[in-house]
This record gives C-alpha cells, sequence and structure tokens, in this order.
C-alpha cells in the first residue's frame, strides 16, 4: 500500500505571496491532519479534514487554511507569507473512524520565506 | 504547564546501554499515548502506542504508562548506532486526529 505523498517536497517563496500544499493519504483513509514543524515551536497542529469537513482545528491565524476533496487528497493555503511560515510543513492520515488509531505522516513539504 | 513536556535531552549514551526518555502530560484524562521516531530531514514514524497502565514491550522498545503520576516513558534496550534520532512523545488532545506533540529528546547512541 502506497504511503502519504505531499508535494511539492521544497518550496521557495518571499513574504506576502500565498503557498499551496498537497497531501495525498493512504488509501482508504478518510482523515488528513496538517502540522507545522519548527525548530523553536516543534510539531503543531494546524488543522484535520474528514469526509470533506473541517473537523478539528489549532490555533493558527486565518492565512492559514485547507480543504479536502471527495478522493479525500488535501490541500492547505497559506496566503500572505511571513518569515515565521518557514517550517517543514506534515501531513498525517488516518481512517478518521476508530478510537486511539494511528496516525501516518508524508514526507513533509519544507517551505523557505525569503 | 504545557500539556506535553519533554525535558530532558539532549541524551547521549553508549552503544549496548538502555536509553531512557520521558514525557510529562497534564490532562488527566488523557487515555493514549504514542511515540513518534523522526530521524533528521525525515517526518516522524510511530514507534508504539500505549493506553494501559504499566509497560509494552515490542522488542527493544518498551512504553511505560503511570497514569497516577501522569508521565510515559520510553525505554530503548541495546541502544543501537541507528537509534539516534529524535524522539517525539504525542498525545490526543480534544478529538482523535489532533496529537499534541512534545518538543522531542535527541538521542545520540556512540559506538
Amino acid at each position: 500500500k502506497a504511503g502519504v505523498t505531499q508535494t511539492p517536497r521544497y518550496l521557495i517563496k518571499t513574504r506576502g505571496q500565498q503557498v499551496t500544499l498537497s497531501c495525498s493519504p493512504i488509501s482508504g483513509h478518510r482523515s488528513v491532519s496538517w502540522y507545522q514543524q519548527t525548530p523553536g515551536q516543534g510539531l503543531q497542529f494546524l488543522f484535520e479534514y474528514f469526509s470533506e469537513t473541517q473537523r478539528n482545528k489549532g490555533n493558527f491565524p486565518g492565512r492559514f487554511s485547507g480543504r479536502q476533496f471527495s478522493n479525500s487528497r488535501s490541500e492547505m493555503n497559506v496566503s500572505t507569507l511571513e518569515l515565521g511560515d518557514s517550517a517543514l510543513y506534515l501531513c498525517a492520515s488516518s481512517l478518521g473512524t476508530v478510537k486511539l488509531e494511528t496516525q501516518y505522516f508524508g514526507p513533509g513539504t519544507r517551505l523557505l520565506v525569503l | 504547564q504545557k500539556e506535553v513536556e519533554q525535558n530532558s535531552g539532549p541524551l547521549s549514551v553508549p552503544e549496548g546501554a538502555i536509553a531512557s526518555l520521558n514525557c510529562t502530560y497534564s490532562d488527566r484524562g488523557s487515555q493514549s499515548f504514542f511515540w513518534y521516531r523522526q530521524y533528521s530531514g525525515k517526518s516522524p514514524e510511530l514507534i508504539m502506542f500505549i493506553y494501559s497502565n504499566g509497560d509494552k514491550e515490542d522488542g527493544r522498545f518498551t512504553a511505560q504508562l503511570n497514569k497516577a503520576s501522569q508521565y510515559v516513558s520510553l525505554l530503548i534496550r541495546d541502544s543501537q548506532p541507528s537509534d539516534s534520532a529524535t524522539y517525539l512523545c504525542a498525545v490526543p488532545t480534544g478529538a482523535n486526529s489532533k496529537l499534541t506533540f512534545g518538543k522531542g529528546i535527541t538521542l545520540s547512541v556512540r559506538p
């Protein structure tokens, strides 16, 4: 079974631009969660989508948004990029319907904002 | 107090030793706990999860949970240089698919 895939793997943007990242979950998984990882803050939860609906949300500003498509693929968008948005963005997929289930992480997208 | 804390580290042990990694959590209602390993430049991968008090063993790895004291630990026996990585403790908070992670402990195993 193929794992979680994320595109692109690396991205360089300038302040003020916007960016869209994509995540394809493991086949059969309906939940996609997004995390931001930085050296200072560690791994922080952004939001989770299940069956095309945002089910959970972390404490990030409205510049961070996402969506999920009917095939469970998910995108996240960051508008008006700031230097502090430079980070590794990880998505994780899971079935989304089972208690105590495991999340499987993709390889991540490394975003650098100049 | 942060929800999940991993205060000790970085940790350096010689090859063959036991590495002990600790994590404390603040929510007494937490039911399950996950340990992820993250190699430099890679994404986290699940090593173990535990939801019952006591020990859970998987090969060289043992997870220990003490709900009364609100800590969970990971023991790595016969540590190998390939175990050198950052180990992240994670606790589901709120709904199931939201994991709160500790900052991680970086382990270095010296040959």
